[in-house]
């Protein structure tokens, strides 16, 4: 099983403020995606990264492959309240299989 | 109805109880599949389909018995279930296509179980 650690596990800021949320394994993706879940909710997909070293942006948030294709981060500018949800990220490797990682859970205080 | 739905969204049963828990995607997807999300453990695969034929049983327990009578409907059975059991139950579709492709997997919204 490969393991995806995500930091922090949770995190608590103020509206406004900037964040990064890191995720981080020992195994090589062939790619990874960023999910966000909401409470009473399942995950929605917010981004899938193909190549090492790869930057997409969505609005506020910027997401980051690693170039060894090992690491991700998430960095979510001017946080808003309806940024709050848990972040999980999910690594595919040869197979179809995700594994998810461990999820960092925020809450943007308005 | 559309996306993925599941029911019921909550179940509360005791450990000699048999349950279903159901799952029906409107996507039109070819793969399906049951994870198990814990307090303080990542998402867990539990079982996928792929075609409505069963391609992974990540070591679940037989007190699980999947059963996915077309494409569009997945059903995770339930009996003699143990406290440690309790957790949301998730559903998933996606439409896969070549192996190593990266395919967006759609996610119901859950059956939080309660075992007693």
């Amino acid at each position: 099983t490969q393991l995806l650690e995500q930091s922090p596990q949770f995190l608590s800021i103020q509206e406004g403020e900037n964040l990064t949320v890191y995720c981080n394994s020992s195994s090589v993706f062939s790619s990874l995606q960023w999910y966000r879940q909401e409470p009473g909710e399942g995950p929605v997909l917010l981004v899938t990264v193909v190549t090492g070293g790869e930057v997409k942006k969505l609005k506020r948030l910027t997401f980051q492959f690693g170039d060894a294709r090992k690491d991700s981060s998430l960095h979510i500018t001017a946080a808003q309240p309806g940024d709050t949800g848990l972040y999980l990220c999910a690594g595919k490797t040869g197979a179809n299989n995700l594994f998810f990682g461990t999820g960092t859970r925020l809450t943007v205080i308005p | 109805e559309t996306g993925v739905t599941q029911t019921p969204r909550h179940l509360v049963m005791g450990m000699t109880n048999k349950k279903s828990l159901k799952c029906e995607q409107h996507l039109g997807h070819n793969a399906m599949y049951w994870y198990k999300q814990s307090a303080k453990k990542p998402l867990e695969l539990m079982f996928v389909y792929n075609f409505k034929e069963q391609t992974e049983n990540n070591s679940v327990p037989s007190r699980f018995s999947p059963e996915c009578p077309n494409s569009s409907h997945l059903f995770l059975h339930l009996h003699t279930l143990q406290p440690e059991d309790s957790a949301l139950y998730l559903c998933a579709s996606s439409q896969e296509g070549v192996r190593g492709g990266v395919e967006t997997q759609y996610f119901g919204p859950g059956t939080r179980l309660l075992v007693l």
